[in-house]
């Protein structure tokens, strides 16, 4: 089942812009990552963020967690044509029972 | 640093039969996982393999099996294929022994059912 569930899940922009995508989750969690996909391409891992973590940041994204909310948010400034691709979360659950579930995807088209 | 490495990239196969993917995962890291990606259920987790034994498995039918070797290098099997097996196949790898470590994916197998 899918843990997460991405919100917008298309997203278009122009260059230059900042873009914003929300993850919404049901359990508890050790952390969240997010991970960017190419058309036809594997997955890339871009941030993690553990469950005692509130923000992170890596070059020009920018990550936020609320625990309470069961919610995350991507932020990615000053985006480029290069950064089209789709965006996925993806929960790492305490159960142990489960492994790291990734939500339905944000497509984001950046114009030139 | 090679990358994860899956083999082949493009597949054909009609309904009835088996295919075997197969995934090299980088140097060093001993845990493999499964996914499947479609276009109608997203993401979906079929296994994960550590140090030659299952470790954890989704929520697929028995025709789904894997298995890993000794160097870490896994293979996905399935048998009696149907045309909703039709699919993108990504294996993920990492080293596996402790939480939060990232996954480093291949670029998957396209394995379409006629």
């Amino acid at each position: 089942s899918q843990q997460g569930e991405e919100d917008p899940q298309a997203l278009s922009i122009q260059e230059g812009e900042n873009a914003t995508m929300n993850c919404s989750y049901k359990t508890s969690i050790n952390n969240l990552q997010w991970y960017r996909q190419n058309s036809g391409r594997g997955l890339v891992h871009l941030i993690l963020i553990r469950s005692n973590e509130r923000e992170k940041h890596s070059g020009r994204l920018r990550v936020t967690l609320d625990t309470s909310k069961k919610s995350s948010s991507l932020l990615i400034t000053a985006s480029r044509a290069a950064d089209t691709a789709s965006y996925f979360c993806a929960t790492d659950p305490k159960s142990s029972g489960d492994k790291l579930t990734f939500g339905t995807g944000t497509r984001l088209a950046v114009r030139p | 640093k090679a990358g994860v490495t899956q083999t082949p990239r493009y597949l054909i196969k009609t309904r009835g039969q088996q295919v075997t993917l197969s995934c090299s995962p980088i140097s060093g890291h001993r845990s493999v996982s499964w996914y499947q990606q479609t276009p109608g259920q997203g993401l979906q987790f079929l296994f994960e393999y550590f140090s030659e034994t299952q470790r954890n498995k989704g929520n697929f039918p028995g025709r789904f099996s894997g298995r890993q070797f000794s160097n870490s290098r896994s293979e996905m099997n399935v048998s009696t294929l149907e045309l909703g097996d039709s699919a993108l196949y990504l294996c993920a790898s990492s080293h596996g022994d402790r939480e939060g470590q990232p996954q480093h994916f291949g670029d998957g197998t396209r394995l379409s059912i006629l």
